[in-house]
């Protein structure tokens, strides 16, 4: 079966500029994280929604929001770049929030912001 | 507050050898999970193997293995026979325990970047 699917892969936007990412997950999935990667960072979480509601939120400012679908798809959104918002963005799908079965990632958004 | 320490940035293995990954972390939670992910330069995430903090049995997956030290806190994994595919940058997670399972906020350690040598 299709894995969880990110898109686009690669982004480019201007300082100033907002952008949403996709992710599609795992077929019958209905919980969904986001996490951002950077190379001083790390990897850190964003938020994780489960039916359409988000379950958990980590500590980022209030330009990273997002969204869940009633097919499980979910989308992030960043408002107003700056250039440190510059990173690789990573989803993850589970069956339901808590399942020890582990989560399953996409490859990623590669953001770039000039 | 919970934290993951990785204090091997790099390291380097001869292939058909067996390495050890370190990890240490720290949760006042007693119900939690332990992962290892390994990210290669394909950039998606893989679960390598997992642990839930009750079990005391250490868990195994073909030729990966966990070495799970409860009260010291410390988790480090165990490749046997090392294969040029197991380069890349492997992440220790530890997972906050609910009624189903670990929840969505995993905290990363910051990484070890493997590499097996031909």
């Amino acid at each position: 079966k299709a894995g969880v699917t990110q898109t686009p892969r690669y982004l480019i936007k201007t300082r100033g500029q907002q952008v949403t990412l996709s992710c599609s997950p795992i077929s019958g999935h209905r919980s969904v994280s986001w996490y951002q990667q950077t190379p001083g960072q790390g990897l850190q979480f964003l938020f994780e929604y489960f039916s359409e509601t988000q379950r958990n939120k980590g500590n980022f400012p209030g330009r990273f929001s997002g969204r869940q679908f009633s097919n499980s798809r979910s989308e992030m959104n960043v408002s107003t770049l700056e250039l440190g918002d510059s990173a690789l963005y990573l989803c993850a799908s589970s069956l339901e929030v808590g399942r020890t079965g582990g989560y399953t990632f996409g490859s990623g958004t590669r953001l770039t912001v000039v | 507050a919970q934290t993951v320490t990785q204090s091997q940035p790099e390291m380097s293995v001869q292939e058909a050898e067996t390495v050890t990954l370190s990890c240490t972390y720290d949760t006042s939670e007693n119900n939690y999970y332990l992962f290892w992910y390994k990210q290669p330069p394909s950039r998606q995430m893989i679960l390598v193997i997992r642990q839930e903090a009750y079990k005391q049995q250490n868990a195994t997956e073909n030729r990966f293995s966990v070495n799970f030290q409860k009260a010291a806190k410390s988790f480090s994994l165990k490749i046997s026979d090392s294969q040029l595919g197991d380069t890349a940058m492997y992440f220790c997670a530890l997972g906050r325990g609910s009624r189903g399972g670990s929840q969505g906020n995993l905290i990363f350690g910051k990484g070890t970047k493997l590499s097996v040598k031909p």
